[in-house]
């Protein structure tokens, strides 16, 4: 069945450093591809999301191409802020296996003043 | 209310108990999902409704769970002679569309259930 793999964590950087988390995915139809956020004591929100192959999603200074040929979509960050701490979770939608979000195991995600 | 709604925040229960958990979504969203998402995992599917049908249960880990949606609203999350496996937090998330629908997913704060 389909399934979401991302690089494990958890993720400690500095202030204004390069992120890179990575996800990958196997799915047999066509899906859409989402990264979602879980603030702390907070519910799951949509970061981003891309629809078909080239797409790149991005929302705030987070960026991720939907890469069809590596079956891919890593999230970046070109300057990351101790606001950023959070959990990452990669997800997929596969709308001709009944539509359900898909998640990948999370990457929990610490900045550091 | 704005946003999806989880009650309780949190429960206790001993071994053997049922608990129920409810859910209410956003006003007027025709499609409802339950996840479980154990400690340091990320949140696994247990069933899906579309208004009051359920469409979708492949999810349920056991038939000691059980879901309702009876007016295509709010929605009760059932677990009977809970185990300490069910341990986890319960997540309800609602949206706009029904089936194939390519809306945003919103998803409520969750329900912790420990249980001892």
């Amino acid at each position: 069945g389909d399934s979401v793999t991302q690089m494990e964590g958890p993720v400690t950087l500095s202030e204004e450093a390069f992120l890179t988390i990575n996800c990958t995915y196997t799915a047999t139809g066509y899906p859409s591809l989402f990264w979602y956020v879980q603030y702390p004591g907070e519910g799951l929100q949509l970061l981003l999301k891309a629809t078909k192959a080239d797409d790149k999603g991005s929302n705030k200074g987070f960026e991720a191409t939907y890469r069809k040929e590596t079956t891919s979509f890593h999230l970046e960050k070109g300057s990351v802020q101790v606001s950023d701490s959070a959990v990452y979770f990669c997800a997929l939608r596969d709308y001709n296996q009944g539509g359900k979000l898909i998640f990948g195991q999370g990457t929990e995600l610490s900045v550091k003043p | 209310g704005a946003g999806v709604s989880q009650s309780p925040r949190y429960k206790v229960a001993k071994r053997g108990q049922d608990v129920a958990l409810r859910c209410d979504p956003i006003s007027g969203h025709v499609s409802l999902f339950w996840y479980q998402q154990a400690l340091g995992q990320g949140p696994e599917f247990l069933t899906y409704f579309q208004n009051e049908a359920q469409l979708d249960k492949s999810g349920l880990p056991s038939d000691r769970f059980f879901a309702e949606r009876p007016e295509g609203s709010v929605s009760t999350l059932k677990i009977q002679r809970t185990q300490q496996e069910d341990s986890a937090v319960y997540l309800c998330a609602s949206s706009l569309g029904g089936l194939g629908n390519t809306g945003e997913l919103f998803f409520g704060e969750g329900s912790r259930l420990t249980v001892l």
